[in-house]
């Protein structure tokens, strides 16, 4: 079956412990992104990669890294997390990166700061 | 740069009633529009999408046509089920700029939709 995988989809931690949200699509898809979202915002996007070894930051960068080495996987490191980013994490895959390519998305990570 | 916003919600209805959901749009250029469902407990999956001006998407009964002159994409359904009570989210993506992610979607707040029996 064709999809986005999360993991964990639910996560507490407390401020500054180093943590990471893994995401692997099986679709063979090039396009990747992170995007974080809140009530009454929407989704924003956070990072995104083009393909292996291509990455770049989205609107709300700050924070966060990312990497991608292999072309499925796309973690989101968040190396001293803080209460702001008490959010609903989604990872998500296209194809290629065009403006008509749908966008698969995962189940979602729900994070907690404390 | 882009932006997309939504009607406000919550949007609370009886089943078989008729559906708007209200979207417009700031965008350079000739943006693709789409709109994403969120079930509860689940990811984003697209709904429909329409690629240029006069466009119409649909799929599962919903319908959405790309106004390029009102700069809208209005969500419609003539009979809603309880099945679609979810949230709905209005986006777009747009003509690249210098520096800017080519593919990145812009959305809309979200608009949360039940349908009561």
């Amino acid at each position: 079956e064709a999809q986005v995988t999360q993991n964990p989809r639910y996560l507490i931690t407390v401020t500054g412990k180093k943590l990471t949200v893994t995401c692997s699509q099986n679709m063979n898809h090039e396009y990747m992104s992170w995007y974080r979202q809140d009530p009454g915002l929407g989704l924003r996007q956070i990072y995104y990669s083009m393909n292996v070894e291509v990455t770049d930051k989205g609107d709300v960068p700050e924070g966060y890294k990312v990497s991608r080495k292999e072309k499925r996987n796309f973690p989101l490191i968040l190396e001293s997390p803080s209460p702001n980013q008490t959010s609903l994490y989604f990872c998500a895959s296209s194809l290629f990166a065009g403006m008509n390519t749908e966008a698969f998305f995962g189940q979602g990570t729900r994070l907690t700061v404390v | 740069g882009d932006s997309v916003t939504q009607m406000e919600g919550p949007v609370t209805l009886s089943e078989e009633a008729f559906l708007t959901i209200n979207c417009t749009y700031t965008a350079t250029g000739y943006p693709s529009l789409f709109w994403y469902v969120q079930y509860p407990g689940e990811g984003l999956q697209l709904l429909l999408k329409a690629t240029k001006a006069d466009d119409k998407g649909s799929n599962k009964g919903f319908e959405a046509t790309y106004r390029k002159e009102t700069t809208s994409f209005h969500l419609e359904k003539g009979s809603v089920q309880v099945s679609d009570s979810a949230v709905y989210f209005c986006a777009l993506s747009g003509v690249p700029a210098g520096g800017t992610s080519y593919g990145k979607l812009t959305f809309g707040q979200g608009t949360i939709l039940t349908v009561h029996p």
